[in-house]
């Protein structure tokens, strides 16, 4: 079946740090692969897609690189800020725009 | 635009007294709609999803049911809620799939959600 594994948080960096948050994912056939932010108190927010093989997803200075030897899509930012804290979610699609989530990992960024 | 609105935003029930949470989409026709609960220190889980009105499939069997009754309407409904139903729901819509065997790709567009305290 379809899964995802993220790395378990929290994680915490002092601001200007770089960010890496690890996203593996079990799938048959080729999903899209997604993710999404949330914001204390707030629904989740796309923060940035892939849609096929070494397709790269940015948004707001974080990447993600969709790599299907490795099965992964790991989240990245050269230089988190206090803002960035939140919880991040990992995510494919499956047919039918359902998305199967990671357990999400949670970003603390003191300044 | 699209918007997607979800109330109320907090819930404090008593076990055993019913359920109704609302969700409306506007700006977009047809659109796929999605429940999901997200749990303390959990991720998500889906819970229900539409393609069209009247039309539900339930991802996991629980205490709560979920039903459509115009486009862009989708309610959470459960007639007597348990503990274990607290939790922080997430109603969300993506643009029209044919069916389950249409591509996925889309992304989900979430609503505020809303957080379900029982006592």
């Amino acid at each position: 079946g379809n899964s995802v594994t993220q790395m378990e948080g929290p994680v915490t960096l002092s601001e200007e740090a770089f960010l890496t948050i690890n996203c593996t994912y079990t799938a048959t056939g080729y999903p899209s692969l997604f993710w999404y932010v949330q914001y204390p108190g707030e629904g989740l927010q796309l923060l940035l897609k892939a849609t096929k093989a070494d397709d790269k997803g940015s948004n707001k200075g974080f990447e993600a690189t969709y790599r299907k030897e490795t099965t992964s899509f790991h989240l990245e930012k050269g230089s988190v800020q206090v803002s960035d804290s939140a919880v991040y979610f990992c995510a494919l699609s499956r047919p039918g725009n359902m998305l199967t989530f990671g357990g999400g990992t949670r970003l603390m960024v003191k300044p | 635009s699209q918007t997607i609105h979800q109330w109320p935003a907090t819930l404090v029930q008593p076990v055993g007294s019913p359920l109704s949470l609302e969700c409306t989409v506007e700006g977009t026709s047809n659109p796929n709609l999605y429940w999901y609960r997200q749990a303390a220190g959990r991720g998500l889980q889906l819970l229900f999803y539409s393609v069209g009105i009247g039309q539900i499939s339930s991802e996991v069997p629980q205490n709560l049911s979920a039903s459509r009754p115009q486009d862009r309407q989708f309610i959470l409904s459960s007639k007597k809620l348990l503990l274990s139903d607290s939790g922080f729901y997430l109603c969300a819509w993506s643009p029209m799939s044919l069916s389950r065997g249409s591509l996925g790709g889309s992304p989900l567009h979430f609503g505020n959600g809303t957080r379900l305290t029982v006592t």
